[in-house]
């Protein structure tokens, strides 16, 4: 079992709105940054969100983050097919002075 | 921008050894801390170490500590993972990742298979 809890599955049509939600705790994302990754297996994987809610250059604004207490969200809208891949959460445990990843979800564009 | 790159993957029988390289390049590797992460068939992302940008402070998880070390040598701009006491569980893609806050460069991986 992960630290941080997602769910394994999302999906939704093209054009569409999708949020994938992500569960901690108080010692990782309750005081901790939350990023997100994008990953398509056999790929390096791709940071599209860091510090809870800002974008590295080149992420499109279709991509959002936001952290409440001990649970995060990623925002994805404007739904494409190329967007069908392997989403993680991922922030800092300072009890157990580790990195923690979501278990990862995956996103189906029907 | 940066790169990275890792090598040494391969096939190991249960309990022996192997050594992972990650070679950095376009950025000044002596600055960031390095980390080690990998992905076994069917699941998902999992942290391996972290150590700092001096080496001086390091950290693993708990599935790999005692067996696994961490180092970099600042002067080659090289990332390394020995691997001892291999087991069937560790079989998996090898990433190594720069963190500055996120990670935020990534190599393509280094698959290494632990099979008799």
């Amino acid at each position: 079992q992960s630290v941080l809890t997602q769910p394994p599955s999302v999906s939704a049509a093209p054009g569409q709105r999708v949020t994938i939600s992500c569960s901690g705790s108080g010692s990782n994302i309750g005081s901790n940054f939350v990023s997100w990754y994008q990953h398509l297996p056999g790929t390096a994987p791709k940071l599209l969100i860091h510090d809870n809610n800002r974008r590295p250059s080149g992420i499109p604004d279709r991509f959002s983050g936001s952290k409440s207490a001990t649970s995060a969200t990623l925002g994805i809208t404007g739904l494409q097919t190329g967007d069908e891949a392997d989403y993680y959460c991922e922030t800092w445990d300072s009890s157990l002075s580790a990195v923690v990843f979501g278990g990862g979800t995956k996103l189906t564009v029907l | 921008q940066g790169q990275l790159v890792e090598s040494g993957g391969g096939v190991v029988q249960p309990g022996r050894s192997l050594r992972l390289s990650c070679a950095a390049s376009g950025f000044t590797f002596s600055s960031y801390a390095m980390h080690w992460v990998r992905q076994a068939p069917g699941k998902g992302l999992e942290w391996v170490a972290v150590i700092s940008y001096d080496g001086k402070n390091i950290y693993y998880a708990d599935s790999v500590r005692g067996r696994f070390t961490i180092s970099r040598d600042n002067s080659k701009n090289t990332l390394y993972l020995q691997m001892n006491s291999l087991r069937a569980e560790d079989t998996a893609v090898y990433h190594c990742a720069r963190r500055d806050g996120a990670f935020d460069i990534w190599g393509q991986g280094t698959t290494v298979t632990v099979s008799s």
